[in-house]
């Protein structure tokens, strides 16, 4: 079975711009996570989607946003960015059905931001 | 965001001995997990804990549910190069499917 894959692996943006990544989840699963990982921290939970709806919301500004479509695809957009969302991002994903779900995660798209 | 205290940050230590690594927190959780990521990659599970007091095994490693449901420890017995990563530990206090992250504990092994 394919794991859970990212597009892209990298990019590079600068200030003020807006960039959209995507999030291909396990078949079968209708739960996607997604996460911002910086140097030296922990994993920042961004939000989570099943059936195509935000289930769960971190702390994060409203220029993070995101969306699942009917095949549990994934997207996450960050507009307007700054040098401060210049991070690895992961997404996850799971069944869903119950929260001890095991998520497997993708490879990150490690965005820079200039 | 609100983060667990994993300690130790780092670990630089010698092929065979044991490492010994812990999550604390203020809070109680009713999930704690143990994830390894190596670079390039994301967080892979490694153990998965869902009551106070239980100690799971998974090969050489041990992890256990605080019974104070506020900590957790993982231990790797007589490590190997393949050990090497960044090992995590991640709650869930609220069964919401919201993990709360460890910054992660850095094991090196001195070749």
């Amino acid at each position: 079975k394919a794991g859970v894959t990212q597009t892209p692996r990298y990019l590079i943006k600068t200030r003020g711009q807006q960039v959209t990544l995507s999030c291909s989840p396990i078949s079968g699963h209708r739960s996607v996570s997604w996460y911002q990982q910086t140097p030296g921290q922990g994993l920042q939970f961004l939000f989570e989607y099943f059936s195509e709806t935000q289930r769960n919301k971190g702390n994060f500004p409203g220029r993070f946003s995101g969306r699942q479509f009917s095949n549990s695809r994934s997207e996450m957009n960050v507009s307007t960015l700054e040098l401060g969302d210049s991070a690895l991002y992961l997404c996850a994903s799971s069944l869903g059905q119950d929260n001890k779900d095991t998520q497997y995660f993708g490879p990150g798209t490690r965005l820079t931001v200039l | 965001g609100q983060q667990l205290n994993q300690s130790p940050q780092s670990m630089f230590i010698q092929e065979g001995e044991d490492v010994s690594m812990n999550c604390t927190s203020s809070s109680i959780f009713n999930t704690w997990l143990w994830y390894k990521q190596e670079p390039g990659e994301g967080p892979v599970l490694l153990i998965a804990l869902y009551k106070a007091g239980e100690l799971t095994s998974n090969g050489r490693l041990t992890a256990q549910f605080g019974i104070t449901r506020k900590d957790s420890f993982l231990n790797i017995s007589a490590s190997i190069p393949s050990d090497v990563g960044i090992y995590f530990c991640a709650g869930d206090m609220d069964s919401n499917y919201q993990l709360i992250w460890g910054a992660g504990t850095k094991l090196i092994i001195k070749p």
